[in-house]
């Protein structure tokens, strides 16, 4: 079992439409939680990071439930410009102590259509 | 602003061949990964470092070598290529939560 983990869709969305995605982590100790957005063929690049509290960017909300291990992105008024890759990223403590290593989902799908 | 460049960005190689993927960061961060992705797995640490001079396993080290002689460049070495490490890699370099990838080295192993 991974220990971050995703549903790697693919969903597929009118524009316009909402659209949520989850993410679960195993490590109940992981310290801080981020969304990334990968298009294709290119490098993942930071979407936003996620509180306890929940935080906003324009149409993305992201929220982290720590009772229940998992993070969440809500896409509201979908772009097709939001097609990629999504994927989830749990910075869990090293084995050996003294660092945390940024650990990724697989990563969830998303079309958008016209 | 170079931020996090790559080298090379293409290479095939032939079974046995050995080579090293050169990732160099101008921003003076302590922390830098290596990563590879593959369909449908995601991205996966090979090795990482947490500074000049470290370096430590990740998840998926096994034929692979790094070094961290300099803060700003970070070597992964494959020294004898195997078909199985056809693959996307990624290098990286954390500031705060934030990483910060290069553009990626698509190697393939025949």
């Amino acid at each position: 079992r991974k220990e971050v983990e995703q549903d790697p869709g693919p969903f597929n969305v009118p524009e316009g439409a909402t659209v949520a995605f989850n993410c679960t982590y195993s490590n109940s100790a992981s310290q801080s939680f981020f969304w990334y957005r990968q298009d294709c063929r290119k490098e993942p690049k930071l979407l936003m990071s996620v509180y306890s509290s929940g935080n906003e960017d324009g149409r993305f909300t992201a929220q982290l439930n720590r009772a229940s291990q998992y993070i969440s992105l809500l896409i509201r008024d979908s772009k097709l410009s939001d097609s990629a890759t999504y994927l989830c990223v749990v910075n869990m403590a090293a084995q050996s102590g003294g660092s945390y290593i940024p650990t990724f989902g697989r990563g969830t799908s998303l079309i958008v259509h016209p | 602003n170079a931020g996090v460049t790559q080298t090379p960005k293409f290479r095939v190689l032939k079974t046995g061949q050995s080579m090293t993927l050169l990732c160099a960061q101008d921003m003076n961060h302590e922390y830098m990964y290596w990563y590879r992705q593959d369909p449908g797995m995601g991205l996966r640490l090979i090795h990482y470092s947490v500074g000049e001079g470290t370096t430590a396993k990740g998840e998926v080290p096994d034929g692979y070598n790094v070094s961290r002689l300099k803060k700003q460049n970070f070597l992964l070495g494959l020294e004898s290529a195997a078909p199985s490490q056809t693959s996307v890699y990624f290098c990286a370099s954390r500031r705060g939560g934030e990483l910060f990838f290069g553009e990626g080295s698509r190697l393939t192993v025949l």
